[in-house]
């Protein structure tokens, strides 16, 4: 079944405790984006890759990291979490940014919490 | 920056009946799309309709439609006969055609919550 992963799907953790949320598509997508989701803003962009070894900045990148060494993985790595970071996260993905449509593809979401 | 502002933070419909969910954006290209996701309790997010801005004909999908208004930068959301199964978010949601930069971003507004009412 294509689909996009995401692990863990809820997490609870205290500040400064290092943690990675992986995500993981199965169809051979170039392009992975990360979103949170908080009431009254809506989804906002964090990270995205174009491809292997390509990341660049969304709008909201403080406080994040991500890496792209494999095609199907894009981890969102929080060095050092702290309670604003308390949020929703969804990974996503899509078969290429070269133009023209291609749908977006939503993992399930990962509810954090940073106390 | 392109924005989307979806000013209805909730509505509810009677079951059975025609629900409108609005939504406005403000952008300076002139081609792109424009979604309508839906969220559920699940929490997933669920791609409803799709929009082109080059094309003028209104996108249907079943019991959902459009209506597109390029020049007034509106993109309202139509559900006809509500069902139980349609409660959830609504996110109004952008995105450019093609980007300089190869980020498919999608610009989000912050949601309307239908309540269908039995």
């Amino acid at each position: 079944e294509a689909q996009v992963t995401q692990n863990p799907r809820y997490l609870i953790t205290v500040t400064g405790k290092k943690l990675t949320v992986t995500c993981s598509q199965n169809m051979n997508h170039e392009y992975m984006s990360w979103y949170r989701q908080d009431p009254g803003l809506g989804l906002r962009q964090i990270y995205y890759s174009m491809n292997v070894e390509v990341t660049d900045k969304g709008d909201v990148p403080e406080g994040y990291k991500v890496s792209r060494k494999e095609k199907r993985n894009f981890p969102l790595i929080l060095e050092s979490p702290s309670p604003n970071q308390t949020s929703l996260y969804f990974c996503a993905s899509s078969l290429s940014w070269r133009g023209g449509y291609n749908e977006q593809f939503f993992g399930p979401g990962t509810r954090l919490t940073v106390l | 920056a392109q924005t989307v502002t979806q000013s209805q933070p909730e509505m509810s419909v009677q079951e059975a009946e025609t629900v409108t969910l609005s939504c406005t954006y403000d952008t300076s290209e002139s081609d792109y799309y424009l979604f309508w996701y839906k969220q559920p309790p699940s929490r997933q997010m669920i791609l409803v309709i799709r929009q082109e801005a080059y094309k003028q004909q209104n996108a249907t999908e079943n019991r959902f439609s459009v209506n597109f208004q390029k020049a007034a930068k509106s993109f309202s959301l139509k559900i006809s006969d509500s069902q139980l199964g349609d409660a959830a978010m609504y996110f109004c949601a952008y995105r450019i055609l093609i980007s300089n930069f190869g980020n498919e971003k999608l610009t989000f507004g912050t949601g309307t919550r239908l309540t269908i009412i039995p």
